[in-house]
């Protein structure tokens, strides 16, 4: 059974770091991977996705990077803001089953301005 | 485009009423589906749809049903609300496997 973890569950930063979030899976027979953004109290909005042949997918200060073999995918944010403050959540897409996403608990970013 | 809807925002039910949860999406996707999100638990999957007339079951399907008559709609239906079913639901949708899923902006339901 898949299943999706995502270290640390809660971070905090002064604003300007750059930091990377984890998610790791136990199963690397995936379609796709794609990392969320969710603000307290609202919906999920769709960051990056990357799909399992490739390796990584940048939108602006985001990067995240793509290991199937290991079972891995890191979110990089470059020089965090205030902003950037939200639960970032890694979802994997099972090859073997269409239209569902097995998501990680999140993790909690704080940035201190 | 509106992107995916759901309605009501906010919903409070009685032990054993029934209602539906509404998901519509005008982008024509095939795939829709319905999460639940529980503090502690993350998202899990209630039910999913690949396409019209075609339904199956996440992983937490007990105490729902859901029908996809049409591409645009995929309704979910609490047969008789339990207090467990209390949770913000989530429905997506996205055009095929390989591309982005897009989420409804949630339903949060409390069941008394």
């Amino acid at each position: 059974k898949q299943e999706v973890t995502q270290i640390p569950a809660a971070l905090s930063v002064p604003e300007g770091e750059n930091l990377v979030l984890n998610c790791s899976f136990t199963d690397s027979a995936i379609y796709n991977l794609q990392w969320f953004r969710q603000d307290p109290g609202k919906g999920l909005t769709s960051l990056l996705l990357i799909q399992s042949s490739q390796r990584e997918q940048t939108s602006g200060r985001l990067n995240a990077s793509l290991d199937k073999s290991s079972g891995r995918s890191t979110l990089y944010i470059a020089a965090s803001q205030p902003g950037d403050s939200a639960t970032y959540l890694c979802a994997v897409r099972p090859l073997a089953e269409g239209g569902k996403l097995i998501f990680g608990q999140g993790t909690e970013l704080s940035v201190k301005p | 485009n509106a992107g995916v809807t759901q309605t009501p925002k906010f919903q409070v039910l009685k032990t054993g009423q029934s209602m539906t949860l509404q998901c519509a999406q005008d982008m024509n996707h095939e795939y829709m589906s319905w999460y639940r999100q529980d503090p502690g638990m993350g998202l899990r999957l209630i039910h999913y749809s690949v396409g019209a007339g075609i339904t199956d079951q996440g992983e937490v399907p007990n105490g729902y049903n859901v029908s996809r008559s049409t591409t645009e709609d995929f309704p979910l239906r609490l047969l008789s609300a339990a207090p467990s079913q209390t949770s913000v639901y989530f429905c997506a949708s996205s055009g095929n496997r390989g591309l982005l899923q897009y989420f409804g902006p949630g339903t949060r339901l409390t069941v008394t």
